[in-house]
């Protein structure tokens, strides 16, 4: 099955503080996204990404997110002030053609 | 109504059981639909896809009705690994739009 990768696998940072999540997408998956899930609840969406821009984002994803591939290659997620309900497991997913979606391990975010 | 909707359990089953999951979806116009299976504190993995002709992957069965706006899965024989939360996860549209995730159901089979 192919592999989506994402570093680090924990993150602890005090409120208030810039995070930036990584993940490594499968090769010739186009389409990215970012999920999470705070401990205990479903997963939700938080944005899509296509084609170097953002094609929908959720609620949640609010100015102090954002999504980049710095590289054409790395998706990243960025949390530019972290706030206590912040802390989840993030996910990014990754597809190609088809609808499944991939996920990777995830990184687990603690904000104290 | 919650977009994807599950019964959270949990169902403890024997080793050899068959138990089955059901999921109601709020839209009508959804597209894809799917069973991702979740382990504790780990990522939702692919199950299976699920078709309106029903499909069938080993020992479990998905079906999906379209008029009722439900999908099931069936897991045969039971086995201790089956263990873990099965969300069901509908695709409400296609092109680049997100999964929607049920809470999901878990399952617990016992020796």
């Amino acid at each position: 099955e192919p592999e989506v990768t994402q570093t680090p696998s924990h993150q602890v940072t005090q409120m208030g503080q810039e995070v930036i999540l990584r993940c490594v997408p499968i090769s010739n998956h186009l389409y990215f996204y970012w999920y999470r899930q705070i401990l205990g609840q479903k997963v939700e969406f938080l944005v899509s990404f296509y084609n170097n821009e953002i094609s929908e984002k959720s609620e949640i994803f609010d100015d102090q997110f954002s999504v980049e591939r710095p590289d054409g290659s790395n998706f990243t997620l960025k949390i530019r002030s972290t706030k206590l309900e912040d802390s989840a497991m993030y996910f990014c997913a990754n597809r190609g053609d088809l609808e499944t979606q991939y996920f990777g391990p995830g990184t687990r975010l603690l904000v104290l | 109504r919650k977009e994807v909707e599950q019964d959270p359990g949990p169902f403890n089953v024997p080793e050899g059981a068959t138990v089955a999951f059901n999921c109601t979806y709020s839209n009508s116009a959804s597209q894809s639909f799917f069973w991702y299976r979740q382990d504790c504190r780990k990522e939702p993995k692919l199950l299976m896809s699920v078709y309106s002709s029903g499909n069938e992957d080993g020992r479990f069965t998905a079906q999906l009705n379209r008029a009722s706006q439900y999908i099931s899965l069936l897991i045969r024989d039971s086995k201790l690994s089956d263990s873990a939360t099965y969300l069901c996860v509908v695709n409400m549209d296609t092109g680049r739009r997100a999964l929607t995730f049920g809470s999901g159901t878990r399952l617990q089979v016992q020796p």
